[in-house]
């Protein structure tokens, strides 16, 4: 089974900061990865995904991920943050078997944006 | 619909009675999923559907929880003699089922309390 952790639930940044969001996994097969956004009162939104190929993977809102096989990590980054990237963060795994396919997330990362 | 509606999108009920949180996925999404999250919990796997297949119930915690999917679209998650535990915000998701990964859409989610 896959697990996700992640490992600050509280990240505190001030505006214009750069930011990294820290997510690992644990698979012991090829997994899809992914960032959820969720903005206050809104439901989850997709931010980036990494399928194959290139590691580097460019989400909305100026965001990007590293998929980091050796070290099973998938951060977030970005290098200057707005007001508006307050939010909860959430990485996420699935894998599939067969034609099913179930998504894991971690407990979520809360950024607050100070000015 | 262009996005996955859920309703209501509060719900306040007594211990012990009865509740139905409705979901209505994106027109022609085959996969539908139900999450719970709950304060400091993250995102809880509950069940998910896909196409005629038999639906992986896996996450639901107990047997006072059941959903059904209806015609292959809307889904309503039942949640009998609610207790305070179950209070939380229930998200359901859509997606188009194809090889490779899925990316969900999700709901507002709809909030439950219970006194």
């Amino acid at each position: 089974a896959q697990s996700v952790t992640q490992l600050d639930s509280q990240v505190p940044v001030f505006e214009e900061a750069p930011v990294e969001l820290r997510c690992n996994y644990s698979s012991s097969v090829s997994v899809y990865l992914f960032w959820y956004v969720q903005y206050p009162n809104q439901g989850l939104q997709l931010l980036l995904k990494y399928l194959s190929g290139s590691t580097l993977v460019k989400g909305i809102n100026g965001f990007e991920a590293e998929f980091n096989k050796s070290q099973t990590s998938f951060h977030l980054r970005k290098p200057s943050v707005h007001i508006s990237d307050t939010a909860e963060y959430f990485c996420a795994v699935s894998r599939r078997v067969g034609g099913a396919q179930k998504l894991v997330f971690g407990q979520g990362t809360r950024l607050t944006i100070n000015p | 619909g262009a996005g996955v509606s859920q309703s209501p999108s509060n719900k306040v009920t007594e211990k012990g009675k009865d509740v139905e949180l409705r979901c209505d996925p994106i027109s022609g999404h085959t996969a539908l999923y139900w999450y719970r999250q709950s304060l400091g919990q993250g995102l809880e796997f509950l069940i998910y559907f896909q196409g005629n297949s038999a639906p992986d119930k896996s996450g639901l915690p107990s047997d006072r929880f059941s959903a059904e999917r209806t015609g292959g679209s809307v889904s309503t998650l039942t949640i009998q003699r609610t207790q305070q535990e179950d209070s939380a915000v229930y998200l359901c998701a859509s997606s188009f089922e194809a090889s490779g990964a899925n990316v969900l859409t999700f709901g507002a989610g709809s909030r439950l309390t219970v006194l």
